[in-house]
């Protein structure tokens, strides 16, 4: 089955600074997807960034990059300048091949301090 | 182009009572799912339906029961309301699992 753990409950950052959001992920499936997800306080569930597993290159949109390292079963979202609207809740989730539905884990309140 | 939509956005009910979620989607999407989101447990799934015509148990089905209207519309009914349901819910749909899901604004249901 499975398993997405973010081991990190809440992180601040000084605006402006980089800031690395841990997820580590357990499947046994050697095709899977892996998906960032941003939630501010208004509720809103926002995609920011896709990997697949057989990528070669690690996901990047905007200021939004995901560090992808395989053979550790990680997956952490790197957010490069940060701003004051960056302060929300972040998912990672994954889906393993075939058509299952995406697993999420429990976020990391992210606050960015001025 | 609306998205996902869902109706209500908020709901009250008393312990027993039943109502129906709805959502929709203008998307042309095939997969659909209902979410509950609870404080410090992030999203987990309900009910999800793959395709028109399929529906089927997700991690937390228990009280629940979904119906896929058309390739649009996919509903959730709380039969007995319980307070353990209270909870915010998350409808979102994708055209395939290889890609992101869009959600809804989310319903934040309430039961006393």
């Amino acid at each position: 089955a499975q398993k997405i753990t973010q081991t990190q409950p809440g992180m601040f950052v000084q605006e402006k600074e980089a800031v690395t959001l841990d997820c580590t992920y357990d499947t046994s499936d050697p095709s899977y997807g892996l998906f960032w997800y941003k939630q501010p306080s208004s509720g809103e569930m926002i995609f920011l960034i896709y990997q697949g597993s057989y990528d070669q290159q690690n996901a990047t949109e905007g200021r939004y990059s995901l560090n992808f390292q395989k053979a550790r079963k990680s997956a952490n979202l790197v957010i490069s300048a940060s701003q004051l609207g960056d302060s929300a809740m972040y998912f990672c989730a994954m889906r393993d091949q075939g058509n299952t539905p995406l697993v999420f884990g429990k976020g990391t309140r992210l606050s960015v301090i001025a | 182009n609306a998205g996902v939509t869902q109706t209500p956005k908020f709901q009250v009910l008393k312990t027993g009572q039943s109502m129906t979620l709805q959502c929709a989607q203008d998307m042309n999407h095939n997969s659909m799912y209902w979410y509950r989101q609870d404080p410090g447990m992030g999203l987990r799934l309900i009910y999800y339906s793959a395709s028109e015509g399929t529906t089927d148990k997700g991690e937390v089905p228990n009280g629940y029961n979904v119906s896929r209207l058309n390739k649009r519309e996919f509903s959730l009914r709380l039969e007995s309301a319980a307070p353990s349901q209270t909870s915010v819910y998350f409808c979102a749909s994708t055209t395939s699992p290889s890609y992101e899901q869009y959600f809804g604004p989310g319903t934040r249901l309430t039961v006393t």
